[in-house]
């Protein structure tokens, strides 16, 4: 019963195609968000939504777009992919944090991606 | 512009002495400080975090110091066991809330190996 689950694990795909990665969480956050983390390792934000709300858009390309079906599920769909999209990609989930407090964030185990 | 360094790529330590594992910032702004540990092929797990107004906090091995006058925290772990073994992460989230909360900036990572 894995908290946050991600498919697939590996995806290996050419350049131009169009992927999707999926993400469930079975934990009742209501936010959930999409991390790259690149060959140097860096794991950086890319989305966060709340509720199905976009909440965090960083300066990603317009080819990346997130779907939220549902609070318990939040989706990567990426397209024409170009070789520097190769990267590790996490999803996580958290709680709703109550003023004054902070909730850790859950990870998946990661989507290996990689683009030839 | 890198806001969350680790400078030590690496870290080895005998098992039963301490692991010291450390992290600087910049921005002034961040409220909230997690560690996270991670092992090969799977997503980062929360071990520990400290408020900006504290300066420590502790849980069972585990104790994370804050100095914000220096911008720098630290993990130490006492003792230390193999399974320590892992990449650990220091991350930072922003205050204010909104389109803020749970916007976490990652460290690089530094390898702790724990010899027996």
């Amino acid at each position: 019963d894995t908290a946050v689950s991600q498919t697939p694990k590996y995806l290996v795909t050419q350049m131009g195609n169009d992927k999707s990665i999926k993400c469930e969480q079975n934990l009742g956050h209501d936010t959930m968000y999409w991390y790259k983390q690149d060959s140097k390792k860096f794991l950086k934000i890319m989305f966060s939504y709340n509720n199905k709300e976009l909440i965090i858009n960083e300066t990603v390309p317009n080819r990346f777009s997130p779907k939220s079906p549902d609070k318990a599920h939040l989706n990567l769909h990426i397209n024409s992919l170009e070789l520097g999209d190769s990267a590790v990609y996490f999803c996580a989930s958290s709680p709703t944090g109550t003023s004054g407090g902070f909730n850790e964030q859950y990870f998946g185990p990661g989507t290996r991606l990689t683009v030839t | 512009d890198q806001q969350v360094k680790q400078n030590s790529p690496s870290l080895s330590v005998q098992e039963g002495r301490i692991s010291i594992l450390n992290c600087d910032y910049t921005n002034s702004m961040f409220d909230y400080f997690l560690w996270y540990k991670k092992y090969p092929a799977e997503g980062p797990t929360f071990l520990i975090s400290i408020s900006s107004i504290k300066d420590k906090n502790e849980d069972g091995r585990f104790t994370v110091f804050l100095n914000k006058s220096a911008k720098h925290l630290s993990l130490h772990i006492v003792p230390s066991q193999p399974g320590d073994s892992a990449v650990y992460f220091c991350a930072a989230n922003l205050g204010g809330g909104g389109t803020s909360y749970g916007k976490l900036t990652f460290g690089q990572g530094t390898i702790l190996t724990v010899h027996p």
